[in-house]
């Protein structure tokens, strides 16, 4: 079975700094991985996603999130933090088989502190 | 970019009536719409998938009866939520897919379910 985690609940970082959002992912083959970030009362928003290709992968608001099948993660990174960014992001993984199905993490609550 | 609307954002409704909750991609076709429930604090939980046109694919544990899904139009989804129980209050969420084999879902803002 496909599944991914976000070993973190919560990360906080000061504006300005970098950020990263981890998640590890477990797939029997090739993985097909999102990232969605959430606001309050609002739906999930895509970010990005890796297919194939190159490992890093530049998605919208200057995120971006690297491939590493090695340590089978796809952490979600920026490199300057801004307050805006606060927010609920997960990270979801395509069952390989029911292109239909994602696998959502449990999320992780980014809070950027000016 | 792809937009999913839903409606309406926010409900209120005694225990036992039923509650419907629509779900439109904006600006496309979608051929497959999906619906999520999501509990404070946690993830999502795929209930169904919807094709347009045919029965929707209700996940383990979702009860059809419960939770009626009507794909109507290649625009317009819609959930049931009949006899509704305090239980059944939620976030509520709808993702839809352009074609077929489109590999991102575009999700609705959700609506709020609170059963009284």
């Amino acid at each position: 079975a496909q599944s991914v985690a976000q070993p973190e609940d919560q990360v906080n970082v000061a504006e300005g700094n970098p950020l990263t959002v981890k998640c590890t992912y477990s797939v029997s083959g090739n993985p097909y991985l999102f990232w969605y970030v959430q606001y309050p009362n609002r739906g999930l928003q895509f970010l990005l996603k890796y297919i194939t290709g190159d490992n890093l992968v530049k998605g919208s608001y200057g995120f971006e999130a690297e491939f590493n099948k090695s340590q089978t993660s796809f952490h979600l990174k920026k490199p300057s933090a801004l307050v805006s960014d606060s927010a609920l992001y997960f990270c979801a993984v395509r069952d390989l088989y029911n292109f239909n199905k994602f696998y959502f993490g449990s999320g992780t609550k980014l809070n950027v502190k000016p | 970019g792809a937009v999913v609307s839903q409606h309406p954002s926010r409900v209120i409704c005694k225990s036992g009536t039923s509650v419907k909750i629509e779900c439109r991609s904006l600006d496309f076709q979608a051929t497959t719409m999906f619906w999520y429930r999501q509990f404070p604090k946690k993830s999502l939980m795929l209930m169904a998938t919807s094709n347009e046109g045919s029965k929707a694919t209700y996940e383990q544990g979702v009860e059809k009866d419960k939770f009626l899904i009507n794909h109507a139009s290649l625009t317009l989804s819609t959930l049931t939520v009949t006899s509704a129980h305090p239980e059944d209050s939620s976030f509520y969420i709808c993702s839809a897919r352009e074609g077929v084999s489109a590999e991102t879902q575009y999700f609705g803002p959700g609506t709020r379910l609170l059963v009284l």
